[in-house]
Parts: structure tokens; sequence; C-alpha cells
């Protein structure tokens, strides 16, 4: 099946700080990819949509300017939480989707804001 | 607007036991995808069924099975003769389309399995 990875797997950083996390497609071109947010024994929130070369959007509540999202090619979507809190420590996700109607899910990034 | 609840939160069983989780949905739409996923410790999704809103047969596969029910809006799983690797989060998760947009997940339950 389609493999989607993500890049940190863990990461750990201070306050202030901003992130970026990597999603990959790589076996298949992803016009659209979607990134979640999980907190610790909850479900997964859908935070924003993005399509290939076009602004990404976002999900109510969910800040843009926050969660910089970019998806400059098929094959690759990045997520930057900027300027980091220890609340925005979650459980981030990703998910690609090509022609079919399927979403393939990548295995997550673990983020820790101290 | 689109809603998925499941009910149990937590469930053990102990190995060998069926054991069936509960997913009720609320959608406006007369089409729509519903879906089971399963999160292991290690956190990744793994995908376990996509079922359209026009085809209500049940389906098997192995151990696990699902029962469709358009009449009270149920999508239920039941995993027979349940083993301790099936402990696991499994969400059930609802979308409006066939392009992944208005993704909905349950709040999960999480499934015990003790040897």
């Amino acid at each position: 099946g389609a493999v989607v990875s993500q890049h940190p797997s863990r990461v750990i950083c201070k306050s202030g700080t901003s992130v970026k996390i990597e999603c990959r497609s790589l076996d298949f071109q992803a016009t659209t990819m979607f990134w979640y947010r999980q907190f610790p024994k909850k479900s997964l929130m859908l935070m924003a949509t993005s399509n290939e070369g076009s602004k990404a959007t976002y999900e109510q509540g969910v800040e843009k300017d926050k969660f910089l999202i970019n998806h400059a090619s098929l094959t690759l979507s990045t997520l930057t939480v900027t300027s980091a809190h220890p609340e925005d420590s979650s459980f981030y996700i990703c998910s690609a989707k090509g022609q079919s109607y399927e979403q393939y899910f990548g295995p997550g990034t673990r983020l820790t804001v101290t | 607007a689109q809603k998925v609840t499941q009910a149990q939160t937590e469930i053990s069983v102990v190995e060998k036991e069926d054991v069936t989780l509960d997913c009720v949905y609320e959608t406006r739409d007369t089409t729509y995808y519903l879906f089971w996923y399963k999160q292991p410790p290690s956190g990744e999704l793994v995908f376990l069924i996509r079922r359209n809103s026009f085809d209500e047969q049940n389906e098997i596969s192995g151990r696990y099975s699902w029962n469709f029910q358009k009449s009270t809006s149920s999508f239920n799983f039941t995993i027979t003769a349940s083993q301790v690797v099936d402990s696991a989060v499994y969400f059930c998760a609802l979308s409006e389309n066939n392009y992944g947009q208005n993704f909905v997940f349950g709040p999960g339950t999480r499934l015990s399995v003790l040897p």
C-alpha cells in the first residue's frame, strides 16, 4: 500500500522556538494533504487541508499564523509550529490523498515543548 | 454537521473473547463514507475498512467483521477470538465525500485484551 512518512518522529523544543514537521508521500503524488492534531487519549482533530500549490484551508479555531502549512510539491507538505509553547505539545499526524479516495496516514510526530 | 460517537471509552476483555466496538454517526448527507482505524501504542493509524453509504452488506475479514445498519446509523466492529495484539485504540470515522474532506473521527475506544 501507499506509504506516508513524517519527519521527525519525535521532537523536543524550547518554548519560543519554531519547529518544522515534514510529511512525504513516498510512492504516489499527493494532491491533497491533511494535518491532524491528537491530544493524549483524545481523538484526532483536523487542523487544515492543503492542496499542492495553493494556500491551506484551516479549520475553525486553528491559528493560521501559528501553524504554517506549505504544500510546495506533490510529495511534500510541511507544518511549522511557530513560537511554540507548552500547550502546543501534541501528536501531529498528516495524511495524504492521491487520485483515489483513500487517505494514507503518516506515523505521526510527537512534539514536546519545554 | 457530522458527528461520530463511540460510547465505549475503554473495554477490557480476556483473550479469545469476542468483542464489539460500537459506532454511531450523524450526517445529513445521503452519500458518505465510514471508516475504522486502529491506533496501536506506536501511534500510527492502521486502516481497517472503508464503507460507502450505499453498501450495507456486512463484511468479514479474518477475525474482523463489520455491521453497517443505516436504519440506526451504526457501523459496529466485532473482533472474534480476540488476541493480545488487538490491544489498541480504535477509531470510527466519517467522511462526506470521496475526497477525504470533512473527515470526522470518533473519540475512540481503547481496547485492552488481557492474556
